[in-house]
């Protein structure tokens, strides 16, 4: 079956834009998760989605961070005014019950380049 | 505070060689482990996991890990190395005192394998 999707693959910004970055999840996982990875780092949580239940924002290093999901099943990440520093790779990944016994599946990623 | 540590940034060994690459974690009791393997190009992909029992645990494309509790250690092992498993690798733990983050998972920066011919 189809795995987790991520788009666009590349995105190159200028300083000071926002930008939108999507996740389809696999169909019928309930929990998504966003994180960031930067060059020699591990992976940094952002956000985690489960079901209906408030997100977990805690991982968001701004306030220029945002994210939703939509009926349960599209993720977007916004981030406003751009700053080099947000230069990364935006990974996503779904579980079926989002516990952290739960193999995550992840999408290839999205690697944002901020001019 | 929780952590995971990979220590070595990359790895270089030849094809065929036997492989160990090194996690080791800060926890106040035994974890969840697991080990992913990201590809270039792709997405992270679950190798194997430790949850609890036998301390060797079998994964996918002929890995395994070794749990040592006295030593927090959790290193991934393969006997001979093909050039396809080039890729990067990460180790993560999953808390397991804290139920209110039963979700999260603790990353190490990863250890990049680069495979001589």
């Amino acid at each position: 079956g189809a795995g987790v999707s991520q788009s666009p693959s590349n995105k190159v910004t200028e300083k000071g834009k926002d930008v939108e970055l999507r996740c389809d999840p696999i169909s019928g996982h309930t929990a998504l998760y966003w994180y960031r990875q930067s060059l020699g780092q591990g992976l940094e949580f952002l956000i985690y989605f489960q079901g209906n239940s408030a997100p977990d924002k805690s991982g968001l290093p701004s306030d220029r961070f945002s994210a939703e999901r939509t009926g349960g099943s599209v993720s977007t990440l916004t981030i406003q005014r751009t700053q080099q520093e947000d230069s990364a790779v935006y990974l996503c990944a779904s579980s079926w019950t989002g516990t952290n016994t739960d193999t995550q599946y992840f999408g290839p990623g999205t690697r944002l380049t901020v001019l | 505070a929780q952590s995971v540590t990979q220590p070595d940034i990359h790895i270089t060994v030849s094809e065929g060689a036997s492989l160990e690459l090194r996690c080791n974690y800060s926890y106040g009791a035994t974890p969840y482990l697991f080990w992913y393997v990201q590809s270039p190009g792709q997405g992270l992909q679950l190798l194997l996991k430790y949850f609890s029992g036998d301390t060797l645990v079998q994964g996918i494309k002929g890995f395994e890990a070794e749990f040592k509790r006295s030593q927090s250690s959790f290193n991934l092992r393969k006997p001979s190395v093909h050039w396809s498993d080039a890729a990067e690798y990460f180790c993560a733990v999953g808390p397991t005192l804290n139920m209110d983050s039963n979700y999260q998972l603790i990353w190490g920066a990863g250890t990049k394998l680069i495979i001589k011919p």
